[in-house]
């Protein structure tokens, strides 16, 4: 059973066009991450979101934390080359230690120039 | 993903040979957590451990498994006879403590190890 659901699986772009792209689960997180990982690389955090109706903004990406703290969303506005890779949404607080993550399976995200 | 060092980057072993992956945290941390990434798959959780402590390796295959921290030295995840089915990316994180705090700022992970089992 996979505990976090990311939607799209593959999500290919123009230049310039905006995205989101979503995490969810039917269980309640104690907090969510969003990472990156570019092919041949470790993945890179984005972000920590701990609070239900929490957003926060990195540049021209913005992350929503659901008010249930159950789901969120990552917005790309005015995507680049550059963004181009796997974005993973990974949880904590499924009864596991704290250094146990659950990973989504991530949505691999193309932008063409 | 400077800091945490990972190696070798790719590794090749035959059906029945062992693995050894190594990992040197980032400076000043003292926990590493191992984490297996399958083709299509997402990452999944290994094992965590402390210096010369398993805390939790609920994720490590009952089998052929085993991961070690000591006093001195890297991480060491090791693979005994290893099958086709090990191949995957073998990825470790560091931090330096896990409390709520930092958890917040998250893991630092290395670039990985690629194991082929041909």
């Amino acid at each position: 059973t996979q505990l976090l659901e990311q939607s799209p699986q593959f999500l290919s772009i123009q230049e310039g066009e905006n995205l989101t792209v979503y995490c969810n689960s039917s269980s309640v997180f104690s907090s969510l991450q969003w990472y990156r990982q570019e092919p041949g690389e470790g993945p890179v955090l984005l972000v920590t979101v701990v609070t239900g109706g929490e957003v926060k903004k990195l540049k021209r990406l913005t992350f929503q934390f659901g008010d249930a703290r159950k789901d969120s969303s990552l917005h790309i506005t005015a995507a680049q080359p550059g963004d181009t890779g796997l974005y993973l949404c990974a949880a904590s607080g499924y009864g596991g230690s704290q250094g146990n993550l659950i990973f989504g399976k991530g949505t691999k995200l193309s932008v063409k120039p | 993903n400077a800091g945490v060092m990972q190696n070798p980057r790719h590794l090749v072993r035959r059906r029945g040979q062992e693995a050894r992956l190594r990992c040197s945290p980032m400076k000043g941390h003292s926990h590493v957590y191992w984490y297996r990434q399958l083709p299509e798959e997402g990452l999944k959780f290994m094992v965590y451990l402390q210096k010369e402590n398993i805390i939790d390796e609920s994720g490590m295959p009952k089998e052929r498994f085993s991961a070690e921290f000591p006093k001195e030295g890297p991480s060491i995840l090791r693979i005994q006879q290893v099958v086709r089915g090990d191949s995957a990316a073998y990825f470790c994180a560091s931090s330096p403590l896990v409390n709520i705090r930092q958890f917040l700022y998250g893991y630092t992970f290395g670039s990985g190890t690629r194991l082929t089992v041909v």
